[in-house]
């Protein structure tokens, strides 16, 4: 079965960085455009960034650009998201998606709090 | 600006067939995309491509665009389909994308 798994998730200060992590599993994973998609308590979802197959090729939302970076190992069939200057407004589950346009699986996601 | 509108709610009775829009004006040129999420769990994808479903989404989700609306239609509503259901679309690079804001929709 086609999986995704997050990790990397918590508490932390404004100001601060963290590292999210996604583990693909049960499919070719080299192959597919990866996107991470964020969604604050009880709001709706936000496309955050996505990172071509190869890695070439990245794109951001303007609200994370400059702070955010998003990178992959295709060895390890994981993708990663570098955040750094974290805001408050960044709180918000964090869901590792298959997929560039046809989102097609989900992870359960990872929560990132930011305190102030 | 690219933005896409949902009704905040939608309400009907078990069996009678409910009705969400999604408003944009990339949608005459760029395909729709339907999830559903159910509290607590992450979003499914129900509808691609403006009107196919994926391997496994019952037959009672249809999708369906005209100009610059989507409309997801689910007959034959079952308790099981209360849930937020969110429209996405890419922008016009393809790129990118964006949500709608989301209509939960209840079953009475």
């Amino acid at each position: 079965d086609v999986q995704m798994v997050e990790s990397g998730g918590g508490l932390v200060q404004a100001g601060e960085s963290l590292r999210l992590s996604c583990k693909g599993s049960g499919f070719t994973f080299g192959s597919f455009w990866m996107t991470w998609v964020r969604q604050a308590s009880g709001k709706g979802l936000e496309w955050v960034a996505n990172i071509k197959p190869d890695g070439s090729e990245t794109h951001f939302v303007d609200s994370v650009k400059g702070r955010f970076t998003i990178s992959r190992d295709n060895s390890e069939n994981s993708v990663y998201l570098q955040m750094s200057s974290l805001r408050v407004d960044d709180t918000a589950i964090y869901f590792c998606v298959r997929g560039i346009q046809d989102l097609d699986y989900w992870g359960q996601g990872t929560l990132v709090a930011v305190s102030s | 600006s690219h933005e896409l509108t949902q009704p905040p709610s939608v309400s009907v009775s078990p069996g009678q067939t409910a009705r969400i829009t999604c408003s944009g004006s990339t949608l005459p040129r760029q395909y729709a995309y339907w999830y559903q999420q159910k509290t607590g769990q992450a979003p499914l994808l129900i509808i691609y491509k403006d009107n196919e479903r994926p391997t496994g989404i019952p037959s009672r989700f249809f999708g369906s665009t005209s100009g610059t609306t989507a409309t997801l239609t689910i007959s034959g509503v079952q308790a099981e389909d209360e849930a937020v259901y969110f429209c996405h679309t890419p922008d016009n690079s393809g790129y990118s994308c964006l949500f709608g804001g989301g209509t939960k929709l209840t079953v009475l």
